[in-house]
């Protein structure tokens, strides 16, 4: 079955400066995509940013990018710039080639930003 | 495009009721799944549907839960007999078809006393 691991449960950072967050995965697939989800306290899941495990080249929106690393199964979310309205939960996700795009998520990781 | 809609937002029943939850997808999206979340954790897949027709379910599903999409548009999941331990936030996403990146509605609130 596969994991997903996000072994930090909460972090923080000062406005304007940069975080990343951490995410580890498990799997035997070869195909399969990686997400990163936002949820803030009203609790509408939103998408940050998306990586197809094929591409080598690190997705990136705006002020988030990723660091995919698929032989170490490492993919994680680094926020440049933060702001304010970056405090939320932030999930990474799983989703297999063969699963029907179901996804396979992680336990989270709270992030505070501090003015 | 109005984004995924569930109603209703809360619910709160008595252990041994049944309830009943409504899901409206993205228009064209033929994917549906829902998704179980309790307090301070990450959503856990329940079914998936593809139009119409369910093509998976979690063993979370038990036969207390029961999922339908008649027609392939809204979908309804229906929790019969209660029991507190189905507290959670239940979620729902929508995708288009070929590809694989899931829209989240608001969710509905469940809290069985």
């Amino acid at each position: 079955a596969q994991t997903v691991t996000q072994s930090q449960p909460e972090m923080s950072v000062q406005e304007a400066e940069t975080v990343t967050l951490s995410c580890t995965y498990d799997t035997s697939e070869s195909d399969y995509y990686l997400f990163w989800y936002k949820q803030p306290p009203s609790r509408q899941m939103i998408l940050v940013i998306r990586q197809e495990a094929y591409k080598q080249q690190n997705a990136t929106e705006n002020r988030f990018s990723v660091n995919f690393q698929k032989a170490a199964k490492s993919f994680s979310l680094k926020i440049s710039d933060s702001q304010l309205g970056d405090a939320a939960m932030y999930f990474c996700a799983w989703a297999g080639g063969t699963s029907y795009g179901k996804l396979t998520f992680g336990q989270g990781t709270i992030l505070t930003v501090h003015p | 495009d109005t984004g995924v809609s569930q109603n209703p937002r809360h619910k709160i029943t008595k252990r041994g009721q049944n309830v009943t939850f409504r899901c409206d997808p993205i228009s064209e999206h033929n994917r549906l799944y829902w998704y179980r979340q309790t307090l301070g954790q990450g959503p856990e897949f329940l079914t998936y549907f593809q139009n119409e027709a369910q093509l998976e379910k979690s063993r979370l599903l038990s036969d207390r839960f029961s999922a339908e999409r008649p027609k392939g548009s809204f979908s309804t999941l229906e929790i019969q007999r209660t029991e507190q331990g189905d507290s959670a936030m239940y979620l729902c996403a929508s995708s288009p078809p070929q590809v694989d990146t899931q829209y989240f509605g608001p969710g509905t609130r469940l809290t069985v006393l």
